[in-house]
């Protein structure tokens, strides 16, 4: 039971570049988010998902695409990277628990770099 | 839009003692409010959650509150270790929307 995997770990790109994170979980968990980190400004949600087929927008969803053919998968593209989407970024699962709460299981991260 | 606060960006306390660190949220009523706690390089992890209708939570050295007049969770560790040395988060979810927003984070050093 490996959890949530992000991949890449680290990443650097020039302004322009498109890339995608990949998020993977094994725990058939419905509802998948992506988050980034940024000094002083906590985890900012970018986009999630409430099953296959369902995205939507967080906080910050300008300059990221977000699609969920699996359970299991939920890939996060940058179309054309800018330095301002340099940042950690943080892959999540949870399925709700007793009476509907649910918890968050985070992946380790991946840190891009835009140069 | 809701918004959530911790405190202290820092905190430093002596092994020994009990770190408390707050948790503020404003336009919003949550069901549930839950607290993580981030090592450097890693992804945040759960440690407790914490319902409307419950005042206090304990877990080992940890306890939690939540006081939904003030808007105001309060979270403790007890007998502090260095090894609770790290970041610790506050979240909630906007209900109904699946949105988990989180606190800003307050990093708490407990020194030998």
């Amino acid at each position: 039971n490996a959890g949530v995997t992000q991949t890449p770990k680290f990443q650097v790109l020039k302004t322009g570049q498109s890339m995608t994170l990949q998020c993977a979980q094994d725990m058939n968990h419905e509802y998948m988010s992506w988050y980034r980190q940024d000094p002083g400004m906590g985890l900012r949600l970018i986009h999630y998902s409430v099953g296959a087929g369902i995205t939507d927008q967080g906080e910050v969803p300008n300059g990221y695409n977000v699609s969920r053919s699996t359970t299991e998968d939920f890939p996060l593209r940058l179309l054309s990277a800018a330095p301002s989407q340099t940042s950690v970024y943080f892959c999540a699962s949870s399925t709700p628990s007793v009476a509907g709460a649910n918890v968050l299981t985070f992946g380790a991260g991946s840190r891009l770099t835009v140069l | 839009s809701q918004k959530i606060e911790q405190n202290s960006e820092a905190l430093n306390i002596q092994e020994g003692k009990t770190a408390t660190l707050t948790c503020n949220y404003t336009n919003y009523s949550p069901a549930y409010l839950q607290w993580y706690r981030q090592d450097p390089g890693r992804g945040p992890v759960f440690l407790l959650l914490i319902r409307e209708n419950e005042k206090e939570k304990r877990k080992e050295r940890l306890k939690v509150t939540f006081d939904t007049t003030l808007k105001q969770s309060l979270f403790h560790i007890t007998a502090s270790q260095p090894a609770d040395s790290a970041t610790y988060l506050c979240a909630l979810e906007d209900p109904g929307t699946y949105k988990y927003i989180f606190g800003t984070g307050t990093r708490l050093k407990v020194l030998a």
